[in-house]
This record gives structure tokens, C-alpha cells and sequence, in this order.
């Protein structure tokens, strides 16, 4: 079964709107951690948010949001006040256990294109 | 204060050949962790360093192996390849400060023929 599942290949949103960017995951470990990353077309891997499952309220980076709703498992990226440069892949990833080891499942990806 | 390197950018081999990649972590980093990303897919775990030992690994065969030394860079070797090990391959490094945060390199785009 999947861990991480994004369902939205792809999303377009107009410049200066917000976005929703879902991504669902599955684990049976009370400890784990959340985190969304941003990969331009030049390839590198962008650290946007990370939230704990045992963190109270939602974590929020500037313009990025995580709206985790811990019963439904669902982790989605909200980004507000959508720019140009916004436009890249956006993944969804996973850590299960506590601990300083960080061996994240990642999802499929979802794409992005911020309309002018 | 420079970010994660990775070498070669791009690298051409053909089937059988062994490749060896290279990474520099981030200033003040200590571990490094090494991904493989498909074309359509997300990353995928082969394995991470820390302390110069392999800490961890993902479900890769033997043919991946790799090594750090004692300033923290890594390499990241692939034996006997295959046409199935074309992909983007990336290094991560992370500190003990905050180790939930990883920087990766830019990646070095592997095609085999």
C-alpha cells in the first residue's frame, strides 16, 4: 500500500490566489513527521514545512500552511498569495518513527503552474 | 555559506559500467543520506552516512554502495549497471540541530545506454 498518496498530478492556479495541494498518508506508528518539499526544473529539493504528529496546531512557513487533519490522515499544502516562481513540483513526504534518523517516503508529486 | 555540491552534473555510462558520484554536504552538517529519482516519480531512500558508517538503507540491491569520509562528503557508487538505474540522483545532508530539515544538492542526472 501506498504511504504517501497525491492525488493531483497536476493543479493551475492564477497568480495572487491560493492553492491547495493534497496529499494523503498511511501509517500505524503514533510518532512520525510530515513534511512538504518544492523541486524546481533545476532539480533541487526545497524544504518548505515539516509538522509532527503530535504538534498541536498547524504548522505554517511565510506563505506556506499544512492543514493536518490527524483523524482523516491528511496533510495538505496550503499556499497563499500564489507567485510566478511558485510553479514546480510540490512532494509530500514521510518519516514514521521519533528519533533523529530521517528515512522519508516520498509521494508521486504533484505539479504546479502559477498562471500570470 | 555554500549549500550542498554534488559531482558530475550529468553523466553518460552504458550498460555494465560502474559510476561513482560525488557530494559535499552543507557547512556544519554531519549526516548524508542519498536518493534515486525516477523520471515521474518522487525520491526514493538508498541509504544514509553518518559518522563514516552506513546508517540506514532503503530496499536497493549490493550493486549501491557507498562511503564518507571524515569531513562529512560522500560517495556514491553503482556497480554493473542497468538501464533501470537511469534517474536523478540526489544527496541530502542534515545536522543534529535540525535534523527534520534536509538540504539537498542539485542532484547529478545518470543515463545509461
Amino acid at each position: 500500500a501506498q504511504k504517501i498518496t497525491q492525488t493531483q498530478p497536476g493543479m493551475f492556479v492564477q497568480e495572487k490566489e491560493a492553492v491547495t495541494l493534497d496529499c494523503t498518508y498511511d501509517t500505524s506508528d503514533p510518532s512520525y513527521g510530515l513534511f512538504w518539499y518544492k523541486q524546481p526544473s533545476s532539480g533541487e529539493m526545497i524544504f518548505l514545512i515539516y509538522q509532527g504528529s503530535y504538534d498541536q496546531q498547524n504548522a505554517t512557513e511565510g506563505r506556506y500552511s499544512l492543514n493536518f487533519q490527524k483523524a482523516r490522515k491528511s496533510a495538505n499544502l496550503v499556499i497563499s498569495a500564489s507567485q510566478l516562481g511558485d510553479s514546480a513540483m510540490y512532494f509530500c513526504a514521510m518519516r514514521e518513527g521519533a528519533g533523529g534518523s530521517y528515512i522519508p517516503t516520498f509521494g508521486r508529486g504533484t505539479s504546479l503552474i502559477v498562471h500570470p | 555559506d555554500a549549500g550542498v555540491t554534488q559531482s558530475p552534473t550529468h553523466l553518460i555510462k552504458t550498460r555494465g559500467q560502474q559510476v561513482t558520484l560525488r557530494c559535499s554536504p552543507k557547512s556544519g552538517h554531519d549526516t548524508v543520506s542519498w536518493y534515486q529519482q525516477a523520471l515521474g516519480q518522487g525520491p526514493q531512500f538508498i541509504f544514509q552516512y553518518y559518522e563514516e558508517e552506513e546508517r540506514q538503507r532503503g530496499n536497493f540491491p549490493d550493486r549501491f554502495s557507498g562511503h564518507q569520509f571524515p569531513n562529512y562528503s560522500s560517495e556514491l557508487n553503482v556497480n554493473a549497471l542497468l538501464l533501470g538505474d537511469s534517474a536523478l540522483y540526489l544527496c541530502a545532508s542534515s545536522g543534529r540541530d535540525r535534523y527534520n530539515e534536509q538540504f539537498f544538492g542539485p542532484g547529478t542526472r545518470l543515463t545509461v545506454l
